[in-house]
């Protein structure tokens, strides 16, 4: 079992819709979560971070955690064709462990 | 905006070559991080520092690679003798502390022949 796992996708959502990206780790000791974009020959960017359960939001972007659960997502409001990526979902336990990344693609 | 900066950001030679990468992490960081990028196996962390100090290195081949900080300025990545296998894309990361944020550099794309 991979410590951080995100389903590779494409997961192809229509413009103006909401993308769900989900994310599952396994240390339940990990205590930071982190959402980066990453474009096609680009390198990471971050999107969010989040600390505590519950949802964080910043503009368009809204991150979810639940630690029982042990389950991170990402929604993405009024989906835009450059939001078109790979999201890749990490968590901190003692140290960052990337998951292999959902593509997003987003049709106009 | 502060940004980590790396050199090269690509480079081709021939196995057996030692390759040099560097980075120069944002100002004020304290820690660093090396990963390597490839489609089969994603985004691998190599070995990361804190205040110069490596502090974990598992991640990577002990017989070829070697990382360094030699001042709070610059960190190094060196593979010798470098193999085909090695080809990736290679990122440096600098953050405040080892769990927040970390700021990627542009990578550099390494082609061993």
């Amino acid at each position: 079992q991979k410590e951080v796992e995100q389903n590779s996708g494409p997961l192809s959502v229509p413009e103006g819709a909401i993308a769900s990206l989900n994310c599952t780790y396994s240390d339940r000791g990990s205590q930071s979560f982190f959402w980066y974009r990453q474009y096609s020959g680009k390198s990471p960017e971050l999107i969010m971070f989040i600390y505590s359960n519950g949802d964080k939001e910043d503009g368009r972007f809204t991150a979810q955690l639940n630690k029982a659960s042990q389950y991170v997502s990402l929604l993405i409001r009024d989906s835009q064709p450059s939001d078109s990526a790979t999201y890749l979902c990490a968590a901190y336990g003692n140290k960052l462990v990337f998951g292999a990344g959902t593509i997003l693609r987003v049709k106009s | 905006d502060a940004r980590v900066t790396q050199t090269p950001r690509h480079k081709v030679t021939e196995m057996g070559q030692e390759v040099t990468m560097r980075c120069q992490p944002i100002l004020g960081h304290n820690t660093v991080f090396w990963y390597r990028q490839t489609m089969m196996q994603g985004l691998e962390l190599l070995a990361y520092f804190r205040n110069r100090a490596p502090l974990d290195d598992s991640g990577m081949p002990k017989d070829r690679f070697s990382a360094e900080m030699p001042d709070a300025t610059l960190a190094t990545l060196k593979i010798q003798p470098s193999e085909p296998r090695d080809s990736a894309v290679y990122f440096c990361a600098s953050g405040l502390e080892s769990n927040q944020p970390q700021h990627f550099g542009d990578g550099t794309r390494l082609s061993i022949l």
